[in-house]
């Protein structure tokens, strides 16, 4: 069956201080994509990064990275040198070919405050 | 901004009012979605349209009917709604449908349900 977990409900930072949010994700499949998504408090939630199953180089972008490891079935999302700006709810999402409707499944969310 | 925009943003109503939630994207996208989200829970996806014609519906009640008029707009229709309806309601889209596909979402509406 498929299934992400986010076990972290609620971190919080003080700002400039490093943050990873931990994503564990189950699925059968051998083809399947990994994303993250952000969630302000005005509602939307905003595009971060896709990964797909096959390839595990990790990624940077500015402050952020992310670290894809195959073998624990993790994603984890790390925030470098946190600000205030990104206090929001983040969720991991795992989408795969098993049930034929392309449907993503959520993790819980976890929720960043970054404290100034 | 978002590229996907959706009105109103608050709504109140109640339970024998019938209105419409609308979501607009000019990015050329295919594929279209409503999603209905609870406090401090993950988006629930409800319906997918794939090149205006609806592809999925996860069970939804028929209190909540969805259209697709042309490849840039979704609505929601709701009528007869319950309390426990009262959620923020999101739409995205993605370039395709495909569970390769990045979704882009709008700011969402939050319902209250009276």
């Amino acid at each position: 069956a498929q299934k992400v977990t986010q076990a972290q409900t609620e971190i919080s930072v003080v700002e400039k201080e490093d943050v990873t949010l931990d994503c564990v994700y189950e699925t059968r499949d051998t083809t399947y994509y990994l994303f993250w998504y952000k969630q302000p408090p005005s509602g939307e939630l905003v595009f971060l990064i896709r990964r797909n199953s096959f390839d595990e180089q990790n990624e940077i972008s500015g402050r952020y990275s992310w670290n894809f490891q195959k073998s624990t079935s993790s994603f984890n999302f790390t925030i470098t040198a946190s600000q205030v700006v990104d206090s929001a709810v983040y969720f991991c999402a795992l989408s795969d070919d098993t049930s034929g409707t392309y449907k993503y499944i959520f993790g819980t969310g976890t929720r960043l405050k970054v404290l100034a | 901004d978002t590229e996907v925009t959706q009105t109103p943003k608050h709504l109140v109503m109640g339970m024998t009012n019938k209105k419409s939630l609308k979501c607009e994207q000019h990015m050329g996208h295919r594929a279209m979605y409503w999603y209905k989200q609870k406090a401090k829970k993950p988006p629930e996806l409800m319906f997918v349209y794939s090149y205006e014609k609806l592809s999925i519906n996860e069970s939804v009640p028929s209190r909540f009917s969805p259209e697709c008029p042309n490849s840039s707009l979704l609505n929601l229709h709701l009528h007869a709604l319950q309390p426990e309806d009262s959620a923020l309601y999101l739409c995205a889209s993605s370039q395709e449908d495909g569970y390769n596909q990045p979704q882009h979402f709008g700011d969402g509406t939050r319902l209250s349900i009276l």
